[in-house]
């Protein structure tokens, strides 16, 4: 089955404790990217990765790292994960860029305390 | 900045109602356009796409796009809304040369059976 997985789906965490967020694709997309969602505030794009070893930030990519080694792999870490970073995240891969549609994983809720 | 506006933040409806959701950009350019869903605790999917030809576009579940062009506009409309449509409704756009998507704020359809 086609499918963008995220892992863990549930995190607290407390305020400057290392975090990774895994997000695996099995489409073989090339493009991968990363939101946070916010009430009132929709998706935010934080990284993104044209393909392997080419990331670019996106509009909110302030404490946030990535990294592509792989095609199917795009893990999000938080170095030092700060309480305004509580919030859903949710990986998505895409076949042909940003111009194609989306394929979203299930969500990553994160809370720091 | 590129940015999305969906200036209805939360509709309730009863059954059987049409809906008329509306998204407007601000990116002069070429764009392809997407509405996407996110039912209650689930991850977005997608509900309808507009890359190029006959402006309206029909997507899953009977829902269907305008776009339109001199307007900046890409409407979400249903003519008759079940229960089951009740979620979060995004509009998404992809200015035809960036790598990047752009989500509006979302607006939450509560339908009332």
């Amino acid at each position: 089955e086609a499918q963008v997985t995220q892992n863990p789906r549930y995190l607290i965490t407390v305020t400057g404790k290392k975090l990774t967020v895994t997000c695996s694709q099995n489409m073989n997309h090339e493009y991968m990217s990363w939101y946070r969602q916010d009430p009132g505030l929709g998706l935010r794009q934080i990284y993104y990765s044209m393909n392997v070893e080419a990331t670019d930030k996106g509009d909110v990519p302030e404490g946030y790292k990535v990294s592509r080694k792989e095609k199917r792999n795009f893990p999000l870490i938080l170095e030092s994960p700060s309480p305004n970073q509580t919030s859903l995240y949710f990986c998505a891969s895409s076949p042909q860029g940003a111009k194609t549609e989306a394929f979203f994983g299930q969500g990553t809720r994160l809370t720091v305390v | 900045a590129q940015s999305v506006s969906q200036h209805n933040h939360h509709v309730i409806l009863s059954e059987a109602a049409s809906l008329e959701l509306g998204c407007n950009y601000s990116y002069g350019g070429t764009v392809n356009l997407f509405w996407y869903v996110q039912y209650p605790g689930q991850h977005l999917q997608l509900l309808l796409k507009y890359f190029s030809g006959d402006p309206l576009v029909k997507g899953i579940k009977g829902f269907e796009a305008e776009f339109i062009k001199s307007k900046f506009s890409f409407n979400l409309r249903k003519p008759s809304v079940q229960w089951s449509d009740t979620a979060e409704y995004f509009c998404a756009v992809n200015p035809y040369n960036f790598n990047k998507f752009y989500f509006g704020s979302g607006t939450k359809l509560n339908v009332k059976p």
